[in-house]
């Protein structure tokens, strides 16, 4: 199956600043998740975005999707040492069983 | 409540030999999936659990892989015949359903040496 894809591979960013990572994906999806990982072990998920929505927030969290061009966002405001993580964009596929995860975003936020 | 928990934290073994790794998943929670991450990777889709329903195994990278879930919860993921390249961190996640918000296990790191 087909992945989603983040770009930019690696992020480094100082405390404070915003963050925003992209995904991209080639197949029609009931929903895009994202997931951040820390130190290579369990991922926690962050934010789920139906198709059929635009935008959505959680707490400093902010998702688009654009179902057009395939695409999601997500942007972390105001970053601190602690969102230090790599996060994964994952798509529910139409006809598929499963998530597909895209290859993950490192993040490194400088104090 | 708890949520999902896996076993061993850590395996090493030795090139040809077995291994079983358990996942817990969370209770009540009918949809059970198996990953793999090798090294700076993304997750390696192995095999997903449904209710009852036949498990979808597209994912195992081999007939070494199999796994089975029992009584609709526990399941083991077992390798057969380790090899080097089967090093990596297993990842086992439930769900209440197909589609939702999947919950990780803290995974299992293994080595093959």
């Amino acid at each position: 199956s087909q992945q989603g894809e983040e770009d930019p591979q690696a992020l480094s960013i100082q405390e404070g600043e915003n963050a925003t990572m992209n995904c991209s994906y080639k197949t029609s999806i009931n929903n895009l998740q994202w997931y951040r990982q820390n130190s290579g072990r369990g991922l926690v998920h962050l934010i789920l975005i139906r198709s059929n929505e635009r935008e959505k927030h959680s707490g400093r969290l902010r998702v688009t999707l654009d179902t057009s061009k395939k695409s999601s966002s997500l942007l972390i405001t105001a970053s601190r040492a602690a969102d230090t993580a790599s996060y994964f964009c994952a798509t529910d596929e139409r006809g598929n069983n499963r998530l597909a995860f895209g290859k993950g975003n490192q993040v490194v936020v400088i104090p | 409540g708890a949520g999902v928990s896996q076993s061993p934290s850590n395996k090493v073994t030795e090139k040809g030999k077995d291994v079983e790794l358990r996942c817990d998943p969370i209770s009540g929670h009918t949809a059970l999936y198996w990953y793999r991450q090798s090294l700076g990777q993304g997750l390696e889709f192995l095999i997903y659990f449904q209710g009852n329903s036949a498990p979808d195994k597209s994912g195992l990278p081999s007939d070494r892989f199999s796994a089975e879930r029992t009584g609709g919860s526990v399941s083991t993921l077992t390798i057969q015949r380790t090899q080097q390249e089967d090093s990596a961190v297993y990842l086992c996640a439930s769900s209440p359903g197909q589609g939702r918000t999947q919950y990780f296990g803290p995974g299992t790191r293994l080595l093959v040496l």
